[in-house]
């Protein structure tokens, strides 16, 4: 089955500069959503799309932006890297509804281990 | 603000022992539950999912109940084996927000 897909999977970064994020959903999966994982922590919500739209906002630094596109494909802006900005980044889908029931399963991709120098 | 504890943070068991681990949230108004298995530097793996209207979910091995109005949930894993050794994380979809909220997890090594 297909999964949700990241890239790039690794990513070297030196402070100041800027990271792109991507993020491909589960085919028919409406929402997506960017968490955070720092060393040794547990994952952190940032923002999720919902058809597209900004459906809500985490703690996310107003250095990152994120949006979805028309083919559902989502991307994560990070400007002005920190060194605290290293992390596994996850981008997960979900279908709100499929055949009419209540779902939101949320299905995780492989991460970006984003490493700021 | 939604809060998720695990316990025991790590456990160590043998090869075969039927164990449970443990997570409680502090808000009810839940919308959901996902147990999650993290392997190390990895990605998340969805375990089982339960609605708020459902006492429990099964999956091979592995079963999940849930009391919302107590705030808990448990994951027992039966007959044990190496390859179940990973961080299994508890997360909680709140009513009117899907984004979930994690637990710190429970590291478990399964001794051969």
């Amino acid at each position: 089955a297909a999964g949700v897909i990241q890239s790039p999977r690794h990513l070297i970064k030196e402070k100041r500069e800027t990271a792109t994020l991507k993020c491909y959903p589960i085919p028919r999966h409406d929402t997506v959503y960017w968490y955070q994982q720092g060393p040794g922590q547990d994952p952190q919500f940032l923002i999720s799309f919902y058809e597209k739209m900004q459906s809500d906002k985490g703690s996310i630094p107003d250095r990152f932006s994120a949006q979805q596109f028309s083919d559902y494909h989502s991307e994560l802006n990070m400007s002005s890297l920190e060194l605290g900005d290293s992390a596994l980044y996850f981008c997960a889908s979900s279908a709100l509804t499929m055949d009419s029931v209540s779902y939101n399963e949320q299905f995780f991709g492989p991460g970006t281990r984003l490493t700021v120098l | 603000k939604q809060e998720v504890t695990q316990i025991p943070a790590a456990l160590s068991v043998p090869e075969g022992e039927n164990l449970v681990l443990n997570c409680s949230f502090t808000d009810s108004a839940i919308y959901n539950l996902q147990w999650f298995r993290q392997d190390p530097g990895k990605g998340l793996t969805s375990l089982l999912l339960i609605q708020s209207s459902q006492r429990e979910q099964t999956s091979g091995r592995l079963n999940a109940s849930l009391d919302k109005s107590s705030g808990r949930s448990t994951l027992y894993i039966a007959a044990s084996q190496p390859g179940d050794s990973a961080t299994y994380l508890c997360a909680v979809a709140q009513g009117g927000s899907e984004k979930l909220v994690f637990g710190k997890g429970t590291k478990l090594t399964v001794n051969p």
